[in-house]
């Protein structure tokens, strides 16, 4: 049971490059979100999904496109790469229906924006 | 609106001392509350949380934290620290269960000999 995963890692990009973090799951969880934490201000919403087709956006959407297609999985894209965006990315995913369903958190993707 | 206030950026502590690491939180609505500890380079592990019952909570590693609702606080609390223990720390509030989880900026604990 891989739980979640991201990839890629690390990953370091030039200013208004495009690219896109991969998350998936393998616990049939329908909830799943993307935080970015970054030093002194913990971890922040950016997107989440409740199911297959259905996303909305968290406290900070700005810069960010998310779709969910799968259950499975929840990519985050960045159209348009900024030094602002520059962070630690973490996906995490949990039940919906069953709401005391644990989340469990990916091991992260460190953005470099130069 | 609902936030979290950790106040103690960093709390050093030697090994077998006691330590509490602070949280409150602000929320117009009933709660859930949790502890999520980070170690270096890893994402985010569950240590503890508050859903309903007990305002009492214990994890299997010796921490607890008590849901004090007229104070509105979840300090996490452990009699006697470990090296291995040093780690970042967060406090964390929803409304919805695991959903849309408020983190507050983070305690990092320092265990030293």
């Amino acid at each position: 049971n891989a739980g979640v995963t991201q990839t890629p890692k690390f990953q370091v990009l030039k200013t208004g490059q495009s690219m896109t973090l991969q998350c998936a799951q393998d616990m049939n969880h329908e909830y799943m979100s993307w935080y970015r934490q970054d030093p002194g201000m913990g971890l922040r919403l950016i997107h989440y999904s409740v199911g297959a087709g259905i996303t909305d956006q968290g406290e900070v959407p700005n810069g960010y496109n998310v779709s969910r297609s799968t259950t499975e999985d929840f990519p985050l894209r960045l159209l348009s790469a900024a030094p602002s965006q520059t962070s630690v990315y973490f996906c995490a995913s949990s039940g919906f229906t069953q709401m005391n369903t644990e989340a469990f958190f990916g091991q992260g993707t460190r953005l470099t924006v130069v | 609106a609902q936030s979290v206030t950790q106040l103690d950026s960093q709390v050093p502590v030697f090994e077998e001392a006691p330590v509490e690491l602070r949280c409150n939180y602000s929320s117009s609505v009933s709660v859930y509350l949790f502890w999520y500890v980070q170690y270096p380079n890893q994402g985010l592990q569950l240590l503890l949380k508050y859903l309903s019952g007990s305002t009492l909570v214990e994890s299997i590693n010796g921490f607890e934290a008590e849901f004090n609702k007229s104070q509105t606080s979840f300090h996490l609390r452990k009699p006697s620290v470990h090296i291995s223990d040093t780690a970042e720390y967060f406090c964390a509030v929803s409304s919805t269960g695991f959903q849309k989880l408020v983190f507050g900026t983070g305690t990092r604990l320092l265990v030293s000999p």
